[in-house]
């Protein structure tokens, strides 16, 4: 069971550089979310999606750009980094959203913006 | 503004030992609490908590809820090297639009 995988695992950027987290899922899930988290912090939500083609900000959508075109994929775009962007970044999967679901994660991706 | 503190938020023991990590909430509108692990990578589901005074188990892990006081403790007896990680608590608050918010984690380390 593959579960929620995200590509790349790490990456290292130039200030204003652009690129695209890939993020997908195979347990047919609704929810889908971009979390990112800083070191001794909490995770943050960036942007979440209930459904294809809907998504919403979470606590820190600032730099951030996300899209969802089918159930499976929920690829998250930055387009000027910026080195406060400098994060683990998760992407996360639940089957709805009733205040009582576990969510699922990816393995991380590890992004450096020099 | 929803709140989860987690204490402590480092935590050094020997192998055997037993810990109890703790994890408070403020919310508004509480719906359910959830541990996780963090080892490198993702985190991983641990327990879900919905009613008070209802002990959650597995293995030797176990944790319990206090919706009166809110906070609730995870409790690891004979820690192993491996229960090395970050513990993160996270509630989930709300009405019609969710909210989940999680706490710093607590980082335990078991040495041998």
């Amino acid at each position: 069971n593959a579960g929620v995988t995200q590509t790349p695992k790490f990456r290292i950027l130039k200030i204003g550089q652009s690129m695209t987290l890939q993020c997908t899922q195979d347990m047919n899930h609704n929810y889908m979310y971009w979390y990112r988290q800083d070191p001794g912090m909490g995770l943050k939500l960036i942007y979440y999606s209930v459904g294809a083609g809907i998504t919403d900000k979470g606590e820190v959508p600032n730099g951030y750009n996300v899209s969802r075109s089918t159930t499976e994929d929920f690829p998250l775009r930055l387009e000027l980094a910026a080195p406060s962007q400098t994060s683990v970044y998760f992407c996360a999967s639940s089957y709805s959203q009733g205040g009582g679901e576990k969510l699922f994660f990816g393995s991380g991706t590890q992004l450096s913006v020099l | 503004e929803d709140k989860v503190v987690q204490s402590p938020l480092s935590l050094v023991v020997h192998e055997g030992d037993t810990v109890t990590l703790n994890c408070s909430y403020e919310v508004t509108n509480f719906r359910s609490l959830l541990w996780y692990k963090q080892e490198k990578k993702a985190p991983t589901f641990l327990f879900m908590l919905t009613s008070s005074g209802i002990e959650k188990k597995s293995g030797r892990l176990s944790s319990i809820l206090d919706k009166k006081e809110l906070f609730s403790i995870l409790n690891i007896t004979a820690t192993q090297t491996g229960d090395s990680a970050v513990y993160l608590c996270a509630v989930w608050s709300g009405g019609s639009n969710y909210k989940l918010t999680f706490g710093k984690g607590t980082l335990l380390t078991v040495n041998p």
